[in-house]
C-alpha cells in the first residue's frame, strides 16, 4: 500500500519554466513532509521541508505549497535551469520519536537549454 | 547535516553470496536506517539500527536475510545474505531525525 502518491512520474520543461510536482497522503498521522533530489549515482539530498500547520515555505527557487485539508502538498521550482535536471521524491514521516520516512514513487525532472 | 561515507561504491556479486556494506557516519548519531533503492525505484526502509539494541525491520524484510550491526554510534554494517539477481539494487544508509541525510549509496549487481 502506497502511502504517499507522487506524480507525474516525469517531467520535461525548457529552462526558466515552473514545473510542479504533485503528493497526495492518506494517513493524517503523518507531520513532517521533505522533498529530497537525487542526481544519478547520488544518495538522495534534503531540499526543503515543511510541517502541515504552514501553507508554504520558500527556500532559494524552491517553493513548497501545503493544502492539509486535502492532504496534498506540492513542489515549485522557480526559474528551473538544466542544473535542476534530476529526480526528485516527496516524504513524509509521524514525528513524534518514529522518525521513518516513506517516501513516494520519485518524479524525473528534465530541464532543457 | 552529516557526512556519511559507504563502502564498497560498487560490486558485482555471485547468486549465492553474501556482500556486507559499511556505512560511517563523521558524527555521533543514535538512529541509522537502511533502504533499498531498485533499479528505477523510489527508497523503501530496510530496518532502523540503534546502537545497543537490535535493529527494527520493516514488513517485507528479515533479519537473516539482512543482517545489521550496530557497534558504536558512528557505524553500521547490513549484510545483503545469499544473494539473487532480485537484490540487485542501490543499498543506502542514512542518519538523521526529521531531516534525514544519506549516504552516496552501494550499487549491488547480482549475477
Amino acid at each position: 500500500q502506497q502511502q504517499v502518491k507522487q506524480s507525474p512520474q516525469s517531467l520535461i520543461v525548457q529552462k526558466g519554466g515552473i514545473p510542479i510536482i504533485n503528493c497526495a497522503y492518506e494517513n493524517t498521522a503523518f507531520d513532517y513532509f521533505p522533498w529530497y533530489q537525487q542526481f544519478p549515482g547520488k544518495g538522495p539530498a534534503l531540499l526543503i521541508a515543511i510541517r502541515p500547520d504552514v501553507s508554504e515555505k520558500k527556500e532559494g527557487r524552491f517553493t513548497i505549497s501545503f493544502n492539509k485539508s486535502a492532504k496534498q502538498f506540492s513542489l515549485h521550482i522557480m526559474d528551473s535551469q538544466p542544473g535542476d535536471s534530476a529526480t526528485y521524491f516527496c516524504a513524509a514521516s509521524m514525528g513524534g520519536g518514529s522518525e521513518k520516512l516513506v517516501f513516494g514513487k520519485g518524479t524525473k525532472l528534465t530541464v532543457n537549454p | 547535516s552529516a557526512v556519511i561515507s559507504q563502502k564498497p561504491s560498487r560490486d558485482i556479486c555471485q547468486r549465492g553470496t553474501s556482500l556486507t556494506i559499511q556505512c560511517q557516519v563523521d558524527s555521533q548519531v543514535t538512529m541509522m536506517f537502511w533502504y533499498r533503492q531498485q533499479p528505477g525505484q523510489s527508497l523503501t526502509l530496510i530496518a532502523t539500527a540503534n546502537q545497543g539494541s537490535e535493529a527494527t525491520y520493516e514488513s517485507g524484510f528479515v533479519i537473516d536475510k539482512f543482517p545489521i550491526s550496530r557497534p558504536n554510534l558512528t557505524f553500521s554494517t547490513l549484510t545483503v545474505s545469499n544473494m539473487s539477481p532480485e537484490d540487485s539494487s542501490i543499498y543506502l544508509c542514512s542518519v538523521g531525525q526529521e531531516n534525514q541525510f544519506f549516504g552516496p549509496g552501494t550499487r549491488l549487481t547480482v549475477l
